[in-house]
């Protein structure tokens, strides 16, 4: 199965930074990369699919670039709600989708 | 409205065998792959298993290939996973989500603890 690594594992931020975390594939997925934002007692939300398709209601300082094997989310300014855990997910294969370890960004 | 309801999980003993379900509402569920992903305390999210809209494709997770079993019900809108050999490492919250990747819709979970 591809295995999804992410960096970094934690990252330490303040409001209006610009915040960027990597996911890299053990092979090639092509473009069939999500992106999920997580907070505490929450279930995942959809940001991102397709490694750079905004999904409905998200907003724009949210995106995603990358193709093959390293991806990238990034958080043009980051606000206060956007303190989460963010998951990358590969999808390319239609089976055993599998989803990075996650990156937690707090203050 | 999307909505995902999930229920059966409950404290199960090691080796023994519990069936989850999820009930799809608001949407046409015979249009859609579905997932089962889980997130034990604490850890991160892990991918179970995916049916595809008429179970022409099916696949599992490592970790619960030959102990789990994905199925849907068209008619009745909805998702099933049937787990056995539970081990302790099977403890988590239980999801399903529409899609089998980039899942836009998830339920709120079932948990599911093993231990003796």
């Amino acid at each position: 199965d591809i295995q999804m690594t992410q960096s970094p594992s934690t990252l330490s931020a303040s409001v209006g930074d610009r915040v960027t975390i990597t996911c890299r594939a053990s092979q090639s997925v092509s473009i069939w990369l999500a992106w999920f934002q997580q907070k505490p007692g929450k279930v995942p939300r959809l940001l991102i699919f397709k490694a750079s398709t905004l999904h409905s209601g998200v907003p724009s300082r949210f995106s995603g670039s990358g193709s093959g094997q390293e991806f990238t989310l990034t958080i043009s300014s980051l606000q206060p709600d956007d303190f989460a855990t963010y998951y990358c997910q590969q999808y390319s294969s239609y089976s055993q989708v599998t989803f990075g370890q996650g990156t937690k960004v707090d203050i | 409205e999307v909505q995902l309801v999930e229920s059966g999980g409950s404290l199960v003993r090691p080796g023994g065998s519990l069936r989850l379900s999820c009930t799809a509402s608001g949407f046409t569920f015979d249009d859609y792959g579905m997932s089962w992903v889980r997130q034990a305390p604490g850890k991160g999210l892990e991918w179970v298993a995916g049916i595809n809209w008429d179970d022409d494709k099916i696949d599992y997770a490592d970790s619960v290939k030959g102990r789990f079993t994905i199925s849907r019900d068209n008619a009745k809108k909805s998702l099933y996973l049937e787990m056995n050999s539970l081990r302790a490492e099977d403890t988590a919250l239980y999801h399903c989500a529409r899609g089998i990747g980039s899942s836009d819709f998830w339920g709120q979970g079932t948990m599911v603890t093993v231990s003796s």
